[in-house]
């Protein structure tokens, strides 16, 4: 299985500030995509990058992918209390998941 | 709302006992996905469906099994229960996930959790 592990495993930040994470995978992949978890709940998608996409926006979202370095990093610009939530990236296939990063932000 | 269903949302039961979990994809959705998610060991990919048929196997103990039925709803059956079962049990559905591979958005429902006392 292609496995996705992300970077930090938490991070806490304030309210207004940019948060970043990274993931990192083993093998060569079609596309990965960015989930969130709010505690206890399901997960919801994100956003998915292609292998032959370098960058992509959604909203406040930014994805970067590095194929080169089998990386992406997930951006969040001016955080809000609300996107406090674990964050998850997936490769293709059967999409297995890393343990996350915890986004903790602080009003 | 993603437009898949699991049940029971909650389940309590002893070591030793057999649980059913049931999940109802989203409509016109093939593939089904059953994951573990526990503190200690994240999110645990089990297994894989499509159109009935079984496509990927993750780490799904010998006491798990699953199946996909001709209406295409999912049932994962976990049975010799141990404490360290208890955990949120999510299944997620994609229109995608066939022999022609290739993946993409998965819906996740909201999840079982099992208490194993």
């Amino acid at each position: 299985s292609q496995q996705g592990e992300e970077d930090p495993q938490a991070l806490s930040i304030q309210e207004g500030e940019n948060a970043t994470m990274n993931c990192s995978y083993k093998t060569s992949i079609n596309n990965l995509q960015w989930y969130r978890q709010n505690s206890g709940r399901g997960l919801v998608h994100l956003i998915l990058i292609r292998s032959n996409e370098r960058e992509k926006h959604s909203g406040r979202l930014r994805v970067t992918l590095d194929t080169s370095k089998k990386s992406s990093s997930l951006l969040i610009t001016a955080s809000r209390a609300a996107d406090t939530a674990s964050y998850f990236c997936a490769t293709e296939g059967e999409l297995t998941f890393g343990k996350g990063t915890l986004l903790t932000v602080n009003p | 709302d993603s437009g898949v269903t699991q049940t029971p949302k909650h389940l309590i039961t002893a070591t030793g006992q057999r649980v059913t979990l049931r999940c109802s994809p989203r409509s016109g959705d093939l593939s089904v996905y059953w994951y573990q998610q526990s503190l200690d060991q994240g999110l645990q990919f089990l297994i894989q469906y499509y159109n009935g048929e079984e496509r990927a196997k993750g780490n799904i103990l010998e006491r798990f099994s699953a199946q996909q039925f001709p209406d295409l709803h999912s049932e994962l059956n976990l049975s010799s229960l141990e404490l360290g079962d208890s955990a949120l049990y999510f299944c997620a559905s994609s229109a995608f996930g066939g022999l022609a591979g290739g993946s993409g958005e998965l819906f996740f429902g909201e999840g079982s959790r099992l208490t194993v006392l």
